[in-house]
């Protein structure tokens, strides 16, 4: 069990480019979640995948937002032309049985 | 619609001391309440989570949590701080269906020496 993974890290980007994130999570789990996380503030939901299909978004998931999960494996998520109220850490989680959600350590998004 | 109200954004005690960490529930379904820990530029961690069984629950790192329906809480208690349990913590609710989970704005723990 190698844990949920999320690539990148850290991301600095300049307003109106296009941003893409990965997450990989435990390989077994067929749900996984996007959440952002503001400072200060807790994670909140943005969408739901169980296996490759997108059960629900989010109103805070603009138009410029989108995600997949291809295959029901690793996730990503693409937010076009960045405005800096996208500023955010951007968290994935999975999980087997939809009760225990396993977080990633999330991606830092900074817009300048 | 489901939401959780955390008492204190922050919150300090001395090395060895109670923690109490308070958290109130709103849900128009029997919940399923959990809470987290996030440490700095880290991911969350689940402590404990309440799914309608025994309503004292047990989780890691020695906290422990009571269910408390007639006052809509979720306390989060540990009877002895120690400085490693100074972080942030997140009390969450789900309705139980698919499990998205809506957390509370957090509180952070600060543990004096």
């Amino acid at each position: 069990d190698t844990g949920v993974s999320q690539d990148p890290r850290h991301k600095i980007t300049k307003r109106g480019q296009n941003v893409t994130f990965r997450c990989d999570p435990i390989s077994e789990h067929n749900r996984l979640y996007w959440y952002r996380q503001t400072l200060g503030q807790g994670p909140e939901f943005l969408t739901y995948f169980q296996n490759e299909a997108q059960l629900e978004k989010s109103r805070l998931l603009s138009d410029r937002f989108s995600a997949e999960r291809p295959k029901g494996s690793f996730s990503t998520l693409e937010i076009q032309r960045t405005e800096q109220g996208d500023s955010a850490m951007y968290l994935c989680a999975s999980s087997l049985d939809g009760y225990e959600q396993y977080f990633g350590p999330g991606t830092r998004l900074t817009v300048t | 619609a489901q939401s959780v109200t955390q008492l204190g954004s922050h919150v300090s005690v001395s090395e060895g001391a109670l923690v109490l960490l308070r958290c109130n529930y709103s849900s128009s379904v029997p919940p399923y309440l959990f809470w987290y820990v996030q440490y700095p530029n880290q991911g969350l961690q689940l402590l404990l989570k309440y799914t309608s069984a025994a309503t004292l629950v047990k989780g890691i790192n020695g906290f422990e949590a009571e269910f408390k329906k007639s006052e809509t809480s979720f306390h989060l208690t540990k009877p002895s701080a120690h400085m490693s349990d100074a972080a942030e913590y997140f009390c969450a609710v789900s309705d139980g269906g698919y499990q998205k989970v809506t957390f509370g704005t957090g509180t952070k723990l600060q543990v004096i020496p």
